[in-house]
């Protein structure tokens, strides 16, 4: 089977770094996804990692070390649009992927 | 380009009724998934098409869900009969290419049909 972790709730101050971490548990691993979604609105693609380093777009950051089978998603210089809920995803190989997603973890930045 | 379209965007409908959910890829995507996101909770992978065939349906919870993808293109889900822990999002979601290349990776997520089943 497949499991995926990540915290279920953070919360972060405006202007302040904030790290989410996600641990996955695959066969056939294929890379790590991030995707952010709203309430009431659908989940969009932030960063993908298939090798083992940090990816930077932006204010955002991923990371993924696959000895490890861990991944952490870094948001830089918060703002309060970023509070929504943040999902890893992972890609299992086999010709075509299927991405799987985690529990998701709901980010509240206050003032 | 037109993102991925869902349609309804809302259906109430009653235990033991029929519903259908339409969802019309990005043109030119041969991955296109079904996943339902249930009160908040984790995104769950139902399945996933790559063209007009079923890839990998290990994700469909029961045989009272039914899933088509007509000549590659638009993709149905069918819950008949619908019962109370059906409701919840369902999000449709669309990608390019297979898995080493880089547009495989990337998915387009339509806005969700959210069914209330009462």
């Amino acid at each position: 089977g497949q499991s995926l972790e990540q915290p279920s709730e953070v919360t972060a101050v405006e202007g302040a770094i904030v790290q989410i971490n996600c641990t996955y548990q695959t066969s056939g691993f294929y890379g790590l996804s991030w995707y952010q979604q709203h309430d009431g609105g659908a989940p969009t693609f932030l960063s993908y990692n298939a090798l083992d380093g940090l990816e930077e777009t932006g204010r955002f950051s991923s990371f993924l070390s696959r000895s490890d089978s861990y991944g952490y998603l870094l948001l830089q210089e918060l703002q309060m649009k970023d509070s929504a809920s943040y999902f890893c995803a992972v890609s299992r190989s086999g010709g075509y992927q299927k991405v799987t997603f985690g529990t998701g973890t709901k980010l509240q930045v206050i003032p | 380009e037109a993102g991925v379209t869902q349609f309804p965007s809302h259906s109430v409908i009653e235990k033991g009724q029929t519903v259908t959910l339409r969802c019309d890829p990005i043109s030119g995507h041969d991955n296109l998934y079904w996943y339902r996101r249930v009160m908040g909770k984790e995104i769950k992978f139902l399945l996933h098409f790559v063209k007009e065939s079923k890839q990998d349906e290990s994700g469909m919870p029961n045989n009272r869900f039914l899933a088509e993808r007509t000549g590659g293109t638009y993709s149905t889900l069918k819950v008949q009969p619908a019962e109370l822990e059906d409701s919840g999002v369902y999000f449709c979601a669309s990608s390019q290419g297979r898995a080493s290349s880089s547009g495989a990776n990337v998915l387009t997520f339509g806005a969700g049909s959210r069914l209330t089943v009462l």
